[in-house]
């Protein structure tokens, strides 16, 4: 599975645009990016995932840059219970491959 | 509802004792997973299972084991606790295989202490 590089902290207003980046440069080309967030104390959730195309779902958007080398997870209106921790994995299609969940980035929303 | 659940929810026991924390999931999941959560390491994985009779190493295996009888529990045991082993645990299930495979969904958690 891909190593995956994320910044341990950001804060963001709450109503605006969290941008949370992800650096996977050592992806494969059959090798997903999965999103999930751990609100405190509960267990992680899966958010969203992507190959190379752009994905969005209720929850938010993926953006994969064109050389797959890294992303960025949009939460488009982040409200105070976005406050989390965020993590970006990778994994290939077909059953699990040990994926490591890393430490993510622990995501503050201010009021 | 289809859910996870995890029991029990909090528990202490004493070095060397022999401890079990029960993994119950009703969306017919083949894929179950155990992972410990500590401070500064994220989640790690101990061991996971494809499907019934079917059991597997994560990184963290020594002094964990599972079973796997039934497509629905996979109970994780502590064959003699150690205080490295104070924890949180976390149990997910995933669908079958392909992209719903690494769709995993956890449980709440159980919160172990060691002394």
């Amino acid at each position: 599975d891909a190593k995956t590089t994320q910044p341990p902290s950001m804060d963001c207003a709450e109503g605006r645009a969290a941008n949370l980046p992800c650096n996977h440069s050592t992806i494969s080309g059959n090798e997903y990016v999965y999103w999930y967030r751990q609100i405190h104390s509960q267990g992680p959730q899966y958010i969203i995932h992507g190959l190379k195309n752009n994905e969005t779902n209720e929850m938010a958007s993926l953006i994969i840059t064109e050389d797959r080398k890294s992303s960025t997870l949009i939460l488009p209106h982040a409200t105070l219970r976005d406050t989390a921790v965020y993590y970006c994995i990778g994994a290939r299609e077909g059953g699990y491959q040990k994926v490591t969940f890393g430490t993510g980035t622990k995501l503050q929303v201010i009021p | 509802d289809a859910e996870i659940t995890q029991s029990p929810r909090h528990k202490i026991t004493e070095t060397g004792r022999q401890v079990t924390l029960a993994c119950h999931q009703t969306w017919n999941h083949n894929n179950m997973f155990w992972y410990r959560q500590d401070l500064g390491h994220g989640l790690r994985l101990i061991h996971y299972s494809y499907g019934v009779q079917d059991t597997n190493k994560g990184e963290v295996s020594d002094g964990y084991s599972v079973s796997r009888s039934n497509t629905e529990d996979l109970p994780l045991t502590l064959e003699s606790a150690a205080s490295s082993q104070t924890s949180v645990y976390f149990c997910a299930s995933s669908d079958l295989g392909g992209l719903a495979a690494n769709e995993q969904f956890f449980g709440p958690g159980t919160r172990l202490t060691v002394l």
